[in-house]
């Protein structure tokens, strides 16, 4: 079975870029999650996939956006970049739908550092 | 609204101490599930246990042990005979139930747990 992998490890770029973060579900797995963690903070729940479609949404703005493909991979990309933005990104796969599982698998993380 | 609360930030303790994370947790829903999970310093969350609401029994998985005590709004973890493997930040979280995909986890800010040799 293939755990939640995240792509890249790391990244640097400049205020006013754009950036695309990517994710791999586990195999099995139709919802993916998105989280922001800043240092020393807990995640902060950014939105949620199921089936390709945005299901749930936490209190980030709209030049957040993201995209779930057939094979449940997941994007997330954002645009306008602030040095705000700099942290910790977290991809979650779980199981949802008639068959629901609350439970949370998360991948490693991409660090995004906005300079 | 979901809300839920560490109130400790750091705990230090010296191998082969018990030590007890707490948490409180606040939401309107009657329905809902609480976790645990450990990041350690490579960043990744793990999972370590789910609870809802409607199951108040204390679990002991080795030498981690949950209670959950929905009267106070509190579900406490407490590792017994730490190791310096227990190093780690430990968060806590919640999620109310919905109908079809998984809802959203609210955590904590988070337990930074240091175990000296």
């Amino acid at each position: 079975e293939t755990g939640v992998t995240q792509s890249p490890t790391h990244l640097i770029k400049t205020r006013g870029q754009q950036v695309t973060l990517r994710c791999s579900s586990q195999s099995g797995h139709n919802t993916v999650s998105w989280y922001q963690q800043a240092l020393g903070q807990g995640p902060q729940f950014i939105f949620q996939y199921y089936r390709e479609e945005e299901n749930g949404r936490g209190n980030f703005p709209p030049r957040f956006s993201g995209l779930q493909f057939p094979n449940y991979s997941s994007e997330l990309n954002v645009n306008a970049l602030e040095l705000d933005d700099s942290a910790l990104y977290l991809c979650a796969s779980s199981l949802g739908g008639t068959s629901v599982s609350y439970e949370q698998y998360f991948g490693p993380g991409t660090r995004l550092t906005v300079t | 609204a979901q809300k839920v609360t560490q109130a400790q930030t750091e705990i230090s303790v010296v191998e082969k101490e018990d030590v007890t994370l707490d948490c409180v947790y606040e939401t309107r829903d009657t329905t809902y599930y609480l976790f645990w999970y450990k990041q350690p310093p490579s960043g990744e969350l793990v999972f370590l246990i789910r609870r809802n609401s409607f199951d108040e029994q204390n679990e002991i998985s080795g030498r981690y042990s949950w209670n959950f005590q929905k009267s106070t709004s509190s579900f406490n973890f407490t590792i017994t005979a730490s190791q310096v493997v227990d190093s780690a930040v430990y968060f806590c979280a919640l999620s109310e139930t919905n109908t079809g995909a998984n809802s959203k986890l609210t955590f904590g800010k988070g337990i930074t747990l240091s175990v000296r040799p």
